[in-house]
């Protein structure tokens, strides 16, 4: 049963500290996203990847948030440093290209919740 | 651009009861609209999609939803409720081609017995 997995599935931390939250998207996936879900705004899209390569990274604050692809078998988003206003689950999906690019369907990991005390 | 409308945040329903959970849209184009559902502490999951074709569309777990062009509408529907499907429910929607979905705020669902 393929799932997208996220490592650690919680996170609390001090602010200032550095955050990284790990995802493993789909064996032959290849566009990979982070979303990051809080009550206030809902979901909102960070950054996605097609190809390890960066498409838009738009919504997410260049100047403490970064994304990277090291290989095709992981995705790691970066925070540095973290503030209580990024305490959220932080979520990956990740699409094939017949699923995604044709269809528009997306696997979503089981998130990390992240708490910035 | 292209959003999503959910105008509800909470839909309360009698269990054996029908469910409407509504989404309006708007893109400048053909859209792509679908629907996600969480449980708690769980990730999105993919319930449905209209592409083209038939405006009715099934999907998984006895759900369903219409696509309204002239009421740029998909709204999800279930005849019969069930306990279990109470969830947190997603619309989204894209413009044809390779962009990303944009996602509603999600509208709560609650299903009393």
């Amino acid at each position: 049963d393929a799932r997208v997995t996220q490592t650690p599935r919680d996170k609390v931390t001090e602010m200032g500290q550095e955050v990284t939250m790990r995802c493993q998207p789909i064996l032959g996936h290849n566009t990979v996203f982070w979303y990051r879900q809080t009550m206030m705004q809902g979901l909102e899209l960070l950054a996605y990847f097609r190809n390890r390569a960066p498409l838009d990274d738009s919504g997410m604050p260049k100047d403490r948030f970064s994304a990277e692809m090291p290989d095709a078998t992981l995705a790691t988003l970066k925070i540095q440093p973290s503030e209580p206003r990024d305490s959220a689950v932080y979520f990956c999906a990740s699409g094939s290209p017949e699923g995604f690019q044709m269809l528009g369907e997306q696997f979503f990991g089981p998130g990390t919740r992240l708490t910035v005390l | 651009a292209q959003s999503v409308a959910q105008p509800e945040d909470q839909v309360n329903v009698a269990e054996g009861n029908p469910l409407t959970v509504k989404c309006t849209y708007s893109v400048s184009g053909n859209p792509y609209l679908f629907w996600y559902v969480q449980y708690p502490n769980r990730g999105l999951q993919f319930l449905l999609k209209y592409i083209t074709g038939d405006n009715l569309v099934k999907g998984s777990y006895g759900f369903e939803a219409e696509f309204n062009k002239s009421q740029t509408s998909f709204h999800l529907k279930k005849p019969s409720a069930l306990v279990s499907d109470s969830a947190l429910y997603f619309c989204a929607v894209r413009l044809s081609g390779n962009t990303p979905l944009v996602f509603g705020k999600g509208t709560r669902l609650s299903v009393i017995a």
